[in-house]
């Protein structure tokens, strides 16, 4: 079973231009995580999606930043314009879902985002 | 979300059991408390789960006294493959509302173990 993946696994753009990650959950997976860390920063949560739907979104930093799951899929986080703190390392993870007994979430290998 | 505490770093040899102790003095009822170990460029990756008591799977155990306001996660054997970070979380799953819930992550405990 494929697990987790992200694309691109780095990206330099300049301050003012405009990012866009993308995450592919476990197939058959509702649940959908953003986190983030940034430099010398412990990891932090961004939003959580239930299949198409955000379930909690207390963890965006600002409105520059646009999280999408269209079709309850594959989700995209939108940086624009990017800052310069907004560098980091952006992981995505998966879970299962709602009569599961485990919510264990499945990481993937994060998105390098250096904002120069 | 209960507030975790666990050490900031820790040394080992090849072949040793490893125990990482975590304070979680204020774990609520519904809380679970998992670990999660981590590589330089990658992302967390889940180790164990567990509520109360002792739990054990292939790669570690998880033991949880009667109070719960602690957890100790403990590596048999440890070999160099295992230097990364190790991170312990509180917190409910979020069963009730509709499966799974944000994790908080802290500054984990450094693990090195050398030859």
């Amino acid at each position: 079973e494929a697990g987790v993946t992200q694309f691109p696994s780095h990206s330099v753009i300049e301050k003012g231009q405009t990012v866009t990650l993308r995450c592919d959950p476990i197939s058959g997976h509702d649940n959908l995580y953003w986190y983030r860390r940034v430099m010398g920063k412990e990891i932090k949560f961004l939003l959580h999606f239930v299949k198409e739907s955000k379930q909690d979104e207390s963890g965006m930093p600002n409105n520059r930043f646009l999280a999408e799951r269209t079709g309850g899929t594959y989700s995209t986080l939108k940086v624009q314009p990017a800052e310069l703190e907004d560098s980091g390392v952006y992981f995505c993870a998966s879970s299962q879902g709602y009569g599961t007994y485990t919510d264990t979430q499945y990481f993937g290998p994060g998105t390098r985002l250096t904002v120069l | 979300l209960a507030k975790t505490t666990q050490p900031i770093s820790m040394d080992s040899y090849e072949g040793q059991e490893v125990n990482i102790t975590c304070s979680h003095n204020n774990i609520a009822t519904n809380d679970y408390i998992t670990w999660y170990q981590q590589f330089p460029s990658q992302g967390p990756r889940f180790i164990i789960q567990g509520y109360k008591t002792k739990v054990t799977n292939e790669v570690a155990s998880l033991f949880i006294p009667a109070d719960r306001k602690s957890s100790t996660l403990s590596l048999p054997r440890v070999s160099l493959s295992d230097t990364a970070v190790y991170y312990c979380l509180v917190g409910d799953r979020g069963i009730l509302t509709g499966g799974g819930n944000k994790l908080t992550f802290g500054t984990g405990t450094q693990l090195k173990v050398e030859l």
